[in-house]
């Protein structure tokens, strides 16, 4: 089946440190993936919306300088923590639809920890 | 409106009855409404899903009700295995632009 690799599984780092995470479509090609943040026992929270050669679009009140989005390539896109503070401590997991009226599927998320 | 509603927070089911989470949605735009199985430290799976033109959808030991009318739908699993014990979590969503609303998450456990 469809599968979306997530790396690194976990990063720990001190503040001020900027962390790249990278979403990869392994059998499929993605021309549209979903960045999501989650917290302890929450839901998830549509962060921004990368789309393959374009600017990413991000859902009200997530900073877009702190949360650098490239998606280069229609198998990868990398979300950016950009000077990571404590406050940004949290799950943050990538989808991507298969296909046209396809589900999505997700990585098995990235547990940032910053120090 | 574009909440979905998710009941009830938490869930202790015996090994072999019935767990049943419920959904509610406001935006009847919706059109496609999967539910995710979660566990800890991993990424959602995606359990079963329904479109709003099929009333009842099974697979296996899952079965998602939809009313189309009330705005809800629901999982239930049959004869809940310990296994089964996770956070699921309910989403609507628009098959043209793949966005989801997810539900506020439900914490099943499935007594041995």
């Amino acid at each position: 089946g469809a599968v979306v690799s997530q790396h690194p599984s976990r990063v720990i780092c001190k503040s001020g440190t900027s962390v790249k995470i990278e979403c990869r479509s392994l059998d499929f090609q993605a021309t549209t993936m979903f960045w999501y943040r989650q917290f302890p026992k929450q839901s998830l929270m549509l962060m921004a919306t990368s789309n393959e050669g374009s600017k990413a679009t991000y859902e009200q009140g997530v900073e877009k300088d702190k949360f650098l989005i490239n998606h280069a390539s229609l198998t990868l896109s990398t979300l950016t923590v950009t000077s990571a503070h404590p406050e940004d401590s949290s799950f943050y997991i990538c989808s991507a639809p298969v296909g046209v009226n396809q589900p999505q599927h997700f990585g098995d998320g990235t547990r940032l920890s910053i120090l | 409106q574009q909440q979905v509603k998710q009941s009830p927070q938490s869930l202790i089911v015996q090994k072999g009855g019935i767990s049943i989470i419920n959904c509610a949605y406001e935006n009847t735009a919706f059109d496609y409404f999967p539910w995710y199985q979660q566990f800890p430290g991993k990424g959602p799976a995606l359990l079963i899903a329904i479109r709003p033109d099929v009333s009842e959808k099974k697979e296996g030991r899952f079965t998602i009700s939809f009313n189309k009318s009330a705005k809800q739908f629901s999982l239930h699993i049959m004869d809940s295995q310990p296994g089964d014990s996770a956070t699921y979590f309910c989403a609507a969503g628009w098959s043209g632009t793949y966005k989801y609303i997810f539900g506020t998450g439900t914490r099943l456990k499935v007594l041995a």
